[in-house]
């Protein structure tokens, strides 16, 4: 069982928006930044969002996150077929001295 | 161009060891923090390991403390994880990845391709 919480699957329409949540404690996402990945099928994640709503160069705007409390959001807009892939978020356990993931997202593109 | 590049990996039977190693190049390697992730066949990612620029500090996932063993040689590019009385369960593949202090928090930026590491008998 991860120490963050993420729906398994999402899906939604080409064009739509889809959003992907991730909730943890007051030990982890309370008292820390949040970082999202993107993992393609048989591929190495890839870093999407760091300290909660920052995208790495070369990341389209069409993905975008926010923080609120013990919660993390990651929202996709404008979905396209190659945004299927397995989304994860992560960050640090300042309690356990740890670092954690959520469980992934599937997003399918339907 | 930024780079980090796995080997190591195979297949080991209970109980054995292995040392995986990750070359890295295009940035100054001592510089920075990195990480060992795991990801077993069909589940999600799991932090394993990190590992200051200076090898100061240092931090286990509970799951391997006291039988991985991180360790790096900035003079050699090169991140290792000694991994000793295997289990079925380490069975993943392994990624290092670019980190900072505290793991996850500023992000992984750079991730290698990943080395397979398989526990049977």
């Amino acid at each position: 069982q991860s120490a963050l919480t993420q729906p398994p699957s999402v899906s939604a329409a080409p064009g739509q928006k889809v959003t992907i949540s991730c909730f943890g404690g007051s030990s982890n996402i309370g008292n820390n930044y949040v970082s999202w990945y993107q993992q393609l099928p048989e591929t190495a994640p890839k870093l999407l969002i760091y300290e909660n709503n920052q995208r790495p160069s070369g990341i389209p705007d069409r993905f975008s996150a926010s923080k609120s409390g013990t919660s993390a959001t990651l929202d996709i807009t404008a979905l396209q077929t190659g945004d299927e892939a397995d989304y994860y978020c992560g960050t640090w356990d300042s309690t356990l001295s740890i670092g954690v993931f959520g469980g992934g997202t599937k997003l399918t593109v339907l | 161009q930024v780079r980090l590049v796995e080997s190591g990996g195979g297949l080991v039977k209970p109980g054995g060891s292995l040392r995986l190693s990750c070359v890295v190049s295009g940035f100054t390697f001592r510089d920075f923090y990195m990480s060992w992730i795991r990801q077993a066949p069909g589940k999600g990612l799991e932090w394993v390991s990190y590992i200051s620029g200076t090898s100061g500090y240092i931090k286990y996932a509970d799951s391997v403390r006291g039988r991985f063993t991180i360790s790096r040689d900035n003079a050699k590019n090169s991140l290792y994880l000694q991994m000793s009385s295997l289990r079925a369960e380490d069975t993943a593949v392994y990624y290092c990845a670019r980190d900072a202090d505290p793991p996850l928090v500023y992000g992984m930026d750079v991730w290698g391709q990943g080395t397979t590491v398989t526990v049977s008998s």
